[in-house]
C-alpha cells in the first residue's frame, strides 16, 4: 500500500540529546513537509522540500534541520538548540506543486524527560 | 495575521445533531484552494475535499457538505446526523497561487459527538 511512514510513534528525549524523527513516502510525491502541532496551534510548518537536495525553512524552523537525500525519505532532526521540543510532529508528502491534497504519516509524539 | 480563521475551538453535539464547523480565510490571491482535514484520535490528517477559487459549487458527500462563499472568504463545513465517529479535530486549511507549495491550516475545531 502507498503511503507515508513516520517512524517511531513515541519518542522520548533528554534534554541536550539531538533526535532524529524518520518519514518515508512510497507515493514518489515531489514534495515533503515537516509540521508542528501543538495543542490550541494548529499546524505550524517546520521545512519542506520541493525536490531532492533542496529544502526551505519554514515558521519556525529554528533548533531544526532535514535533509533530502533520496525522493522518499525526508528525516527531521531535533537539535538541542530547540527550547521546546515536546510535541506532535506531522510529515506529510503532495505528489506536485499544483494545489493537490497533501497526504499525512500518523504522526511522532516526541517528550523532552 | 492570521490566513486562516477556525473561531470554533471546541463544540459539543448530542448524536444525530447537525453541526456546522465555520472557516474564515484571508488571501490577496485570485486562485487559491481551500482544503478540510480530519485527525481522529489515532493522529493522521485525514483528507476530506479541496475546492479551489473558481468553484463556488456547494458539495455534498453522503452526511457531508461544504459551503463555498467567496463574497464572505468563508468555507464551512457540515455534518448532517452526527455519530459518535465523527468525534475528531478538524482542520481548514489554504493554499495560495499557481504553485501553491505551502499550506496554512487552521487552529482547529475540536468535535466531540455525545451519545
Amino acid at each position: 500500500d502507498g503511503g507515508i511512514t513516520q517512524s517511531p510513534k513515541y519518542l522520548f528525549r533528554k534534554e541536550g540529546q539531538n533526535v532524529t524523527l524518520s518519514c518515508e513516502q512510497n507515493l514518489n510525491h515531489d514534495a515533503m513537509y515537516w509540521y508542528r502541532q501543538d495543542p490550541g496551534q494548529g499546524l505550524r510548518l517546520i521545512y519542506y522540500s520541493q525536490i531532492v537536495n533542496d529544502f526551505q525553512k519554514g515558521d519556525i524552523a529554528e533548533g531544526y534541520s532535514v535533509s533530502r537525500e533520496k525522493k522518499e525519505s525526508f528525516p527531521l532532526t531535533v537539535t538541542s538548540a530547540q527550547k521546546n521540543p515536546t510535541a506532535f510532529y506531522l510529515c506529510a508528502s503532495i505528489s506536485d506543486r499544483v494545489n493537490t491534497e497533501a497526504f499525512f504519516g500518523q504522526g511522532t509524539r516526541l517528550t523532552v524527560v | 495575521a492570521q490566513k486562516v480563521t477556525q473561531a470554533q475551538t471546541e463544540i459539543s453535539v448530542v448524536e444525530k445533531e447537525d453541526v456546522t464547523l465555520d472557516c474564515v480565510y484571508e488571501t490577496r490571491d485570485t486562485t487559491y484552494y481551500l482544503f478540510w482535514y480530519k485527525q481522529p484520535p489515532s493522529g493522521e490528517l485525514v483528507f476530506l475535499i479541496r475546492r479551489n477559487s473558481f468553484d463556488e459549487q456547494n458539495e455534498i458527500s453522503g452526511r457531508y457538505s461544504w459551503n463555498f462563499q467567496k463574497s464572505t472568504s468563508s468555507f464551512n463545513f457540515t455534518i448532517t446526523a452526527s455519530q459518535v465517529v465523527d468525534s475528531a479535530v478538524y482542520f481548514c486549511a489554504l493554499s495560495e497561487g499557481e504553485t501553491g507549495n505551502q499550506f496554512y491550516f487552521g487552529t482547529g475545531t475540536s468535535l466531540t459527538v455525545i451519545p
